[in-house]
């Protein structure tokens, strides 16, 4: 079963513009991860927030972490048509339980940036 | 390229039938982790192995088995394959939490 949420499930934006996209979770969580798959490949990984960071930046990206909310969004900005992909969030849990480093993935945003 | 390597890129194959797939994690990983992706169920975890060892299981079918070898390679055996197997397959390995490490998949074709 998928741990959360994510929104929107598709976004088309112009190059340029920033993409922002959203990430809910269920449980306490170890660590936050990003995704990116590029249409039937392999999925890279972009970026990791552990549970006791707020913010993190990568380049043009730029992750946030609400545990409060249980809540996590991915920000693109300055996006290029090469950012067309889906994304997806992917939380792991807590240390000491049987499913400590295995991943459990978000259904995904779409993003398609038009040249 | 992520490192980890898994063949066949494609297998087409018949229900009722057994297939394995294979997968060499990054030199150095120890952890490896299959995931099944179809659009329905989206990215689904199958099953961990770490060192050898089982560490974790999933959703996965009693029809689905899986092992890692002493060279830390891993294999995923589908038997008694259903339509509904249809997906993607993927391989994942790390050092250990963090960052996975994904290989470029197997897609697998049930007719």
């Amino acid at each position: 079963s998928q741990q959360g949420e994510e929104d929107p499930q598709a976004l088309s934006i112009q190059e340029g513009e920033n993409a922002t996209m959203n990430c809910s979770y269920k449980t306490s969580i170890n660590n936050l991860q990003w995704y990116r798959q590029n249409s039937g490949r392999g999925l890279v990984h972009l970026i990791l927030i552990r549970s006791n960071e707020r913010e993190k930046h990568s380049g043009r990206l730029r992750v946030t972490l609400d545990t409060s909310k249980k809540s996590s969004s991915l920000l693109i900005t300055a996006s290029r048509a090469a950012d067309t992909a889906s994304y997806f969030c992917a939380t792991e849990l807590n240390a000491g339980g049987t499913s400590y480093g295995k991943l459990t993935f978000g259904q995904g945003t779409i993003l398609t940036v038009h040249p | 390229d992520s490192g980890v390597t898994q063949t066949p890129k494609h297998l087409i194959t018949a229900t009722g039938q057994r297939v394995t797939l294979r997968c060499s994690p990054r030199s150095g990983d120890l952890s490896v982790y299959w995931y099944q992706q179809s659009l329905d169920q989206g990215l689904q975890f199958l099953i961990q192995y770490y060192n050898g060892e089982e560490r974790a299981k999933g959703n996965i079918l009693e029809r689905f088995s899986a092992q890692q070898f002493p060279d830390l390679h891993s294999e995923l055996n589908l038997s008694s394959l259903e339509l509904g197997d249809s997906a993607l397959y993927f391989c994942a390995s790390s050092v250990g939490p963090g960052p996975k490490y994904f290989g470029p998949g197997t897609r697998l074709t049930v007719t």
